[in-house]
């Protein structure tokens, strides 16, 4: 798990509150990645970052706002969030989004986010 | 469009009997397959994947699974369960840019 870390693994909000995932990939990979796993769904696609510029947005709620600073560093802003939104974020990267669909994704462990 | 479909939501063995995770997938090109494992409070796991090459792909942890073009599938296999086997397995196909999860089967390993 060293490939990819997530801090914090584990995170309670209010609805009114504002915070941050952050995600860190040590693989000198070019693309990172976004999931959201609920219960009983299969894992959901966010955002998708390569050579730090969005390339998919996939219909994901202005209440979720990414940033990549840097081909290492990923972030996921969240506010004014719901309690359906409450679930395991994953953060993933490979070596670039284009990699004829052979690239392997590396995942981070996930933070656990509870929304009251 | 691609998709993939795994045929059972739980599977359950005996530790020490064979183990059988089924998936089948949908893909418009050739496609490129993965299984992914993920052990409570985890991330996913890389077991293997499939990229046009050797049809019958071997894994870590004693895992292989067959790429069989004529029936769509891509099943996963190990002779031998063991206790730390016990995991929610994920097949995924890849279009190139994306890949696309399947449900996920969650194997239970019995003493």
């Amino acid at each position: 798990e060293t490939g990819v870390t997530q801090t914090p693994r584990h995170l309670v909000m209010g609805m009114t509150n504002k915070k941050s995932l952050k995600c860190e990939q040590h693989l000198g990979h070019n693309a990172m990645y976004w999931y959201k796993q609920s219960a009983k769904k299969p894992l959901e696609l966010m955002f998708v970052y390569n050579f730090k510029e969005q390339t998919e947005n996939n219909s994901v709620p202005s209440r979720f706002s990414p940033e990549c600073p840097n081909s290492s560093h990923l972030f996921l802003h969240l506010h004014t969030l719901q309690p359906e939104d409450s679930a395991l974020y994953l953060c993933a990267s490979s070596q670039d989004q284009n990699g004829g669909g052979t690239d392997t994704q590396y995942f981070g462990p996930g933070t656990r986010l509870t929304v009251l | 469009a691609q998709s993939v479909t795994q045929l059972d939501s739980h599977v359950s063995v005996s530790e020490g009997t064979p183990v059988l995770l089924r998936c089948n997938y949908s893909s418009s090109y050739s496609p490129s397959l993965f299984w992914y494992v993920q052990h409570p409070n985890k991330g996913l796991q890389l077991l293997l994947k499939y990229t046009s090459a050797a049809t019958l792909v071997k894994g870590i942890n004693g895992f292989e699974a067959e790429f069989k073009k004529s029936e769509t599938s891509f099943h996963l296999t190990k002779p031998s369960a063991h206790m730390s086997d016990a995991a929610e397995y994920f097949c995924v196909v890849s279009d190139r840019r994306f890949m696309r999860f399947g449900a996920g089967t969650r194997l239970t390993v019995k003493p």
